[in-house]
């Protein structure tokens, strides 16, 4: 069965200080994708990053990176420099080969305090 | 463009009633999700379509529960007989092809009274 954890509940920084988002997944496929997703208190869910199972590569967006090790099955997600603006639910989420749906962890809340 | 866009954004219910809650995907996106997000969780699937089959429908909490999308386009999730644990967020997402990312509405937040 698939899962996903995100051990941390609530983290909470000062502005420009940076910070890492972790998530952990279960699964028995060996073709499967991993997504981050942002809700600000708007509600709205917003897409971040998909990666597949068979692209290890790390990816960096801005101030925004992703380490992604299938050895440990993490999916780990940094902020640097955090911002007022960065303040949202991050959810990660595991999609299998076989299936369109989404699982989510039960979400990081990140407040970044002035 | 237009996003995905929900109708109604709130929606008050005394328990034993019937709601329908509207999903607008993005126009020409083939497949439309359903999800309930409970507070403080993360969103729990519910159903998928693609285009106006429906092929996945094993998140449905119960038979109360129904979703359509007739003409491959606009999506209806419909909840009978309302009950206290069905207050939730309900979340539609779309997405132009298998495998790409899901784009989400703002959702529908239901309370049931």
């Amino acid at each position: 069965a698939q899962k996903v954890t995100q051990a941390q509940t609530e983290i909470s920084v000062v502005e420009k200080e940076d910070v890492t988002l972790d998530c952990v997944y279960e699964t028995r496929d060996t073709t499967y994708y991993l997504f981050w997703y942002k809700q600000p208190p708007s509600g709205e869910l917003v897409f971040l990053i998909r990666r597949n199972s068979f692209d290890e590569q790390n990816e960096i967006s801005g101030r925004y990176s992703w380490n992604f090790q299938k050895s440990t099955s993490s999916f780990n997600f940094t902020i640097t420099a955090s911002q007022v603006v960065d303040s949202a639910v991050y959810f990660c989420a595991l999609s299998e080969g076989g299936s369109e749906k989404l699982v989510f962890g039960k979400g990081t809340k990140l407040t970044v305090n002035p | 463009g237009a996003g995905v866009s929900q109708s109604p954004r709130y929606k008050v219910a005394k328990r034993g009633q019937d709601v329908a809650l509207r999903c607008d995907p993005i126009s020409g996106h083939v497949s439309l999700f359903w999800y309930q997000q409970a507070l403080g969780q993360g969103p729990e699937f519910l159903t998928y379509f693609q285009n106006e089959a429906q092929l996945d429908k094993s998140g449905l909490p119960s038979d109360r529960f129904f979703a359509e999308r007739p003409e491959g386009s606009v999506s209806t999730l419909k909840i009978q007989r309302t009950q206290q644990e069905d207050s939730a967020v309900y979340l539609c997402a779309s997405t132009p092809a298998l495998r790409y990312e899901q784009y989400f509405g703002p959702g529908t937040r239901l309370t049931v009274t």
